[in-house]
């Protein structure tokens, strides 16, 4: 089954502090995994790909086909930082989606 | 500028009333797709689309219709609407849902029902 697992609904930080934001998947393949990021009232933005091995905004993630995980982490959690994540995974079909991590940044 | 669009951005109506919330991109992406959104339940996919006429139910799509006609729009219809499908609904677009591209959303219809 595909799947992806996001176990913290709610993670705090304070400012300044190291962030990883866990994510664990299921799939029976190569996958394609992606971050998404929702601001406040705001759409869903792609966040970044593990294709492309990039770093936006301070995050960075790495895929781990052993442990089945694509983690999100940032080194210096930033106020801006503040917002829903959502781990997802490319399927045979579809975008499957984690139920995102709201991530509180403490002043 | 590259861009899903979704109207209307706020809906309020009754039980029972038909509705239709239109979704349109400008990317000639093949692949749409509707999503709903609700605390603690992450997002949900409702209905997607192949390509012009080609579409298929995603994981909740009771009480919802869709439609593709054209490549560009992919309109979600509730012809019956009910209060347990007040929610914050996303249209989303992707060149291949099985590449490394991933989608880009529109900017949501938070719809309730009474």
């Amino acid at each position: 089954a595909q799947r992806v697992t996001q176990p913290e609904k709610l993670l705090s930080v304070f400012k300044g502090a190291p962030v990883e934001l866990k994510c664990n998947y299921s799939y029976s393949g190569s996958p394609e995994l992606f971050w998404y990021v929702q601001y406040s009232r705001q759409r869903l933005q792609l966040l970044l790909r593990h294709i492309s091995r990039e770093s936006i905004k301070g995050f960075t993630a790495d895929l781990n086909k052993g442990e089945t995980s694509f983690h999100l982490k940032k080194p210096f959690a930033q106020e801006e930082d503040s917002a829903m994540y959502y781990c997802a995974l490319s399927g045979r079909s579809k975008i499957i989606f984690g139920k995102g991590t709201r991530l509180h940044i403490l002043p | 500028e590259a861009q899903v669009t979704q109207n209307p951005r706020y809906l309020i109506t009754v039980t029972g009333k038909k509705l239709t919330v239109t979704c349109s991109q400008n990317m000639n992406h093949e692949y749409m797709s509707w999503y709903r959104q609700d605390p603690g339940l992450g997002l949900r996919q409702i209905y997607y689309s192949m390509n012009v006429e080609v579409t298929d139910k995603g994981d909740v799509p009771e009480g919802y219709k869709v439609s593709r006609k054209e490549k560009r729009n992919f309109p979600l219809i509730l012809e019956s609407p009910s209060p347990n499908q007040t929610s914050l609904y996303f249209c989303a677009s992707s060149r291949d849902p099985r590449g490394p591209y991933g989608y880009t959303f529109g900017s949501g219809t938070r719809l309730t029902v009474v």
